[in-house]
């Protein structure tokens, strides 16, 4: 079983379609959560970081994170063609010495049709 | 441009040959990471340095791989005798000391024929 569970998709919504994307863990230990957005062939930016449970907005972007449940995820309003990107959950934990080392859904893909 | 920088952006080479990628991270950044990602995949966490000191390595870096950072500033990962599984996009981010955000590079393509 993979530490981090992420559905592929594709994902096809309308344009200004609320997206809901889900992610799920199994490793407890894991304290910060974060969404990166991957266009073709570019590397991932990052959308939305959190560190608790509860909902954290950005803009049109609600990242949620439940510890309880082992459950993320990232809400997306008033959706544009211009979100069509694969979207990564990731989170981590420290490492020796202080840095984080993320560990990556699959990714799904999401496609925002006019 | 301040971001995270990659060389070469893409490399074709015939399996069996040595390939070098070159990462220079966002400037005072003391944290480098190196990520490997095949298509339909995430990234995968390979290494990290903190300043010229490597400090963690994923058993998913064989001994064909090896990376470096010198003087805690650039650094280059090196794939030796390259096999066509090590297709991928390599991915170099870095991390300021205090921050909790990582900043990934566009990538270095790599495809073995």
């Amino acid at each position: 079983q993979k530490e981090v569970e992420q559905d592929p998709g594709p994902l096809s919504v309308p344009e200004g379609a609320i997206v809901s994307l889900n992610c799920t863990y199994s490793n407890s230990a894991f304290q910060y959560f974060m969404w990166y957005r991957q266009y073709s062939r570019k590397g991932p930016e990052l959308l939305m970081y959190t560190y608790s449970s509860g909902n954290k907005e950005d803009g049109r972007f609600t990242a949620q994170v439940d510890k309880s449940s082992k459950y993320i995820s990232l809400f997306i309003r008033d959706s544009q063609p211009s979100d069509s990107a694969t979207y990564l959950c990731a989170m981590s934990y420290i490492l020796t010495g202080g840095g984080n080392k993320l560990t990556f859904g699959t990714g799904t893909q999401l496609k925002v049709e006019l | 441009d301040t971001g995270v920088s990659q060389d070469p952006r893409h490399k074709i080479t015939k399996r069996g040959q040595n390939v070098t990628f070159r990462c220079d991270p966002i400037s005072e950044h003391n944290r480098l990471y190196w990520y490997r990602q095949t298509l339909g995949q995430g990234p995968e966490f390979l290494t990290y340095f903190q300043n010229e000191a490597q400090l963690e390595k994923s058993r998913l870096l064989s001994d064909r791989f090896s990376a470096e950072r010198p003087k805690g500033s650039f650094s280059t990962l090196e794939i030796q005798r390259t096999e066509q599984g090590d297709s991928a996009m390599y991915l170099c981010a870095s991390r300021e000391g205090t921050g909790n955000t990582i900043y990934f590079g566009e990538g270095s393509w790599l495809t073995v024929v």
